[in-house]
C-alpha cells in the first residue's frame, strides 16, 4: 500500500458526460501528479500540482481540468467524455515535487460507453 | 522519435533465469533514472532509483546506467513467477526546476514456472 488513495475504483459513464476523480496524497506529500494509462499509449503525464498551485502540464486535453485543495487532496475533472477517454487514471504524490520518488495510487478505471 | 524507447515485449523467460530489461534515451540531460514495476491493473511502484552512471544493487535487482551510450538496464536474478509484471523505466532531466518524469512504454515480463 503506497498511502495514496483514489476514488472511485471504477467508473462507467456515457459519452458527453462529466466525471470527477479524487486523489488523497500520502501524508506529508505536497505534490500530486495525474497520469492517464491506456492500452496503446502507455503512461501519459497529465498535470502536476504542488501545494495547491499548478506546477507542470503535460498532455492534458482542454476538456480535462484539475485542482489541488488546501488539504492537499486533488480532483481531476473530465468533461464531454469520448470513447477514447476510457483508460486507467493514476494519481501519484511526492514529498517535494522535484526529483524525489513518486508514489502511485491504485488508479481509477474509467469506461466511457 | 520518442525521448525514451523501451521494447514493449512481452518477454517470456523460464523461472530462475536472469532477466535483462532495457531502455534507451536521446536526451543527454537525463540525470535521474528509475525503474517501476506495475502488476496488472495496479499502480506502478518504484523498484530502483539511480543517479547518473554506474550500478546499483538491491537484492535480486541490479540497475545499470551507461550515460555514454544513453542506455539503462534492469537485471533480475533468479527470476520468480511473482516477478511477472510490466517494468517501466522513467528519467528526469537536470534542468530548471521542472523535474518531470519521462516514461518508457513499459516491457511486459512473463516468468514461466
Amino acid at each position: 500500500d503506497s498511502g495514496v488513495t483514489q476514488t472511485p475504483k471504477h467508473l462507467i459513464t456515457a459519452t458527453g458526460q462529466r466525471v470527477t476523480l479524487r486523489c488523497s496524497p500520502r501524508s506529508g506529500d505536497l505534490s500530486v501528479y495525474w497520469y492517464q494509462q491506456s492500452l496503446d499509449q502507455g503512461l501519459q503525464f497529465l498535470i502536476q500540482y504542488y501545494n495547491g498551485e499548478e506546477r507542470a502540464k503535460g498532455n492534458i486535453l482542454e476538456r480535462f481540468s484539475a485542482q489541488q485543495f488546501p488539504d492537499l487532496h486533488s480532483e481531476l475533472n473530465l468533461s464531454s467524455l469520448e470513447l477514447g477517454d476510457s483508460a486507467l487514471y493514476f494519481c501519484a504524490s511526492s514529498e517535494s515535487g522535484g526529483e524525489d520518488t513518486q508514489y502511485f495510487g491504485p488508479g481509477t478505471r474509467l469506461t466511457v460507453l | 522519435q520518442k525521448e525514451v524507447e523501451q521494447d514493449p515485449g512481452p518477454l517470456s523467460v523460464p523461472e530462475g533465469a536472469i532477466v535483462s530489461l532495457n531502455c534507451t534515451y536521446s536526451n543527454s540531460a537525463f540525470q535521474y533514472f528509475m525503474w517501476y514495476r506495475q502488476y496488472s491493473r495496479k499502480g506502478p511502484e518504484l523498484l530502483m532509483y539511480t543517479y547518473s552512471s554506474g550500478n546499483k544493487e538491491d537484492g535480486r535487482f541490479t540497475a545499470q546506467v551507461d550515460k555514454s551510450s544513453k542506455y539503462i538496464s534492469l537485471f533480475i536474478r533468479d527470476s520468480q513467477p511473482s516477478d511477472s509484471a510490466t517494468y517501466l523505466c522513467a528519467m528526469v532531466p537536470l534542468m530548471d526546476s521542472n523535474y518531470q518524469l519521462i516514461w518508457g512504454a513499459g516491457t511486459k515480463l512473463i516468468i514461466k514456472p
